[in-house]
């Protein structure tokens, strides 16, 4: 399975402001996920980064709230931008890739707090 | 729409008690089935998967398409199997999961 890194691993910010959370894998995948679990909750998936393109958003996020960049196989990045303290949850990165073990890994998450 | 249904929050058995965590599932195509878990301070990991039809850690799930459930067992319970439990469905038409709300499982000594 891939090695999946995400930094910060938390951070604490103030309301108003933009946190931009990293997530590395060590080879290159074909899929990469932005989960969030808030507190007491289960993940629910934010959106798609897709590769060379804008990313695919669920239902419920929008571009403006959560912009993704992924550059290439390997990084992505997801902004919380113009947070309230309804943000506060764990970001998850997951990765995937096509073929017979198209099973997804996670990243360790990053514990966001918004006060 | 897909969706999974964990109807236990929290499960309590004891130590060499067999234990059951439940799933079930809304899905009108052929879905694929996980289970994944999260022991303390640690990420999410995959626990099985229904295709695979394998016994990891002693826990097995089979799949039943009948009663859309895909339930998780294992006969004996350790205490080191204490961690939360999440099913989670992929559907046909993508890579996207959907997951439960979790089933937080202590084994009590």
């Amino acid at each position: 399975s891939a090695v999946i890194s995400q930094k910060p691993s938390r951070d604490i910010c103030q309301r108003g402001t933009s946190l931009t959370i990293q997530c590395q894998v060590d080879s290159q995948v074909t899929m990469m996920f932005w989960y969030r679990q808030q507190p007491g909750q289960s993940l629910t998936l934010i959106a798609t980064a897709n590769q060379g393109s804008e990313a695919t958003y669920e239902s419920g996020f929008v571009i403006d709230k959560f912009p993704i960049s992924r550059p290439n196989l390997t990084f992505s990045t997801l902004t919380v931008s113009n947070m309230s303290p309804e943000d506060s949850s764990i970001y998850l990165c997951s990765v995937g890739s096509r073929g017979a073990s198209d099973t997804q890994y996670f990243g360790p998450g990053t514990r966001l707090t918004v006060l | 729409a897909q969706r999974v249904t964990q109807p236990e929050k929290l499960l309590s058995v004891f130590k060499g008690a067999p234990v059951e965590l439940k799933c079930n599932y809304s899905y009108s195509g052929s879905p694929e089935l996980f289970w994944y878990v999260q022991y303390s301070r640690q990420r999410l990991q995959l626990l099985l998967r229904h295709i695979s039809r394998e016994s990891i850690k002693g826990f097995t799930a089979d799949l039943n398409k009948g009663e859309t459930s895909f339930h998780l067992k294992k006969p004996f319970a350790q205490e080191e199997d204490s961690a939360m439990y999440y099913c989670a469905l992929k559907g046909t038409s993508g890579s996207r999961l959907t997951f439960g709300e979790g089933t937080q499982l202590t084994v009590n000594p």
